[in-house]
């Protein structure tokens, strides 16, 4: 069965560092997005990328944060100095279409970042 | 204001029991689909549902069965005979039309069956 792969599982990191988290999305899919859950909290929108452009993005998305598809089969998200706040665990989610046609995100098992 | 509410935050049941999760929706949107994910200890988010808004016919499976009604803007989830295996953390979700792909998440409940 087809499915959202995510790397790394766990990273940590020294406040101040860049970090990357990488998905691969289902291959036949069009629309990726990120989500994120601080611990023990609800899980948040972060950012929507369809056609190798960002769809739509929350507050929580701001300058710090970037996401690329570089390859084509990658979808990756960066934080480019990280904070304390930054800790949480990170979900990469894929859907063939918009939510509302297809009614299904498919998520990964998520990387859960650990800010130090 | 919140979207999708779970008030519920907590649940504890012993084993055999039947337990419902409690859901309540906001929206102005006509065309909506509401969730249910499951999210065990190892912190994976397991789609268990989705249901849009036309649609109000209860559905089963399994162990598992959930309740729509759009006149209280309720999607509430019961576990019937509850298993060890079942204790998570169970999120309900909504994802508007207008709002496109953005899902809005409950705050979850979390759920323990005692054996």
């Amino acid at each position: 069965e087809p499915e959202v792969t995510q790397t790394p599982s766990h990273q940590v990191t020294q406040m101040g560092q860049e970090v990357i988290l990488r998905c691969v999305p289902i291959s036949n899919h069009l629309y990726f997005y990120w989500y994120r859950q601080i611990l023990g909290q609800k899980v948040e929108f972060l950012v929507s990328f369809y056609n190798n452009e960002i769809s739509e993005k929350s507050e929580i998305f701001d300058d710090q944060f970037s996401v690329e598809r570089p390859d084509g089969s990658n979808f990756t998200l960066k934080i480019r100095s990280t904070k304390l706040e930054d800790s949480a665990m990170y979900f990469c989610a894929s859907s063939e279409g918009r939510g509302r046609y297809t009614g299904e995100l498919f998520f990964g098992e998520g990387s859960r970042l650990t800010v130090l | 204001a919140q979207k999708v509410t779970q008030a519920q935050t907590e649940i504890s049941v012993v084993e055999k029991e039947d337990v419902t999760l409690d859901c309540v929706y906001e929206t102005r949107d006509t065309t909506y689909y509401l969730f249910w994910y499951k999210q065990p200890p190892s912190g994976e988010l397991v789609f268990l549902i989705r249901r849009n808004s036309f649609d109000e016919q209860n559905e089963i499976s399994g162990r598992y069965s959930w309740n729509f009604q759009k006149s209280t803007s309720s999607f509430n989830f019961t576990i019937t005979a509850s298993q060890v295996v079942d204790s998570a953390v169970y999120f309900c979700a909504l994802s508007e039309t207008f709002t496109g792909n953005q899902f809005y998440f409950g705050t979850g409940t979390s759920l323990t069956v005692i054996p």
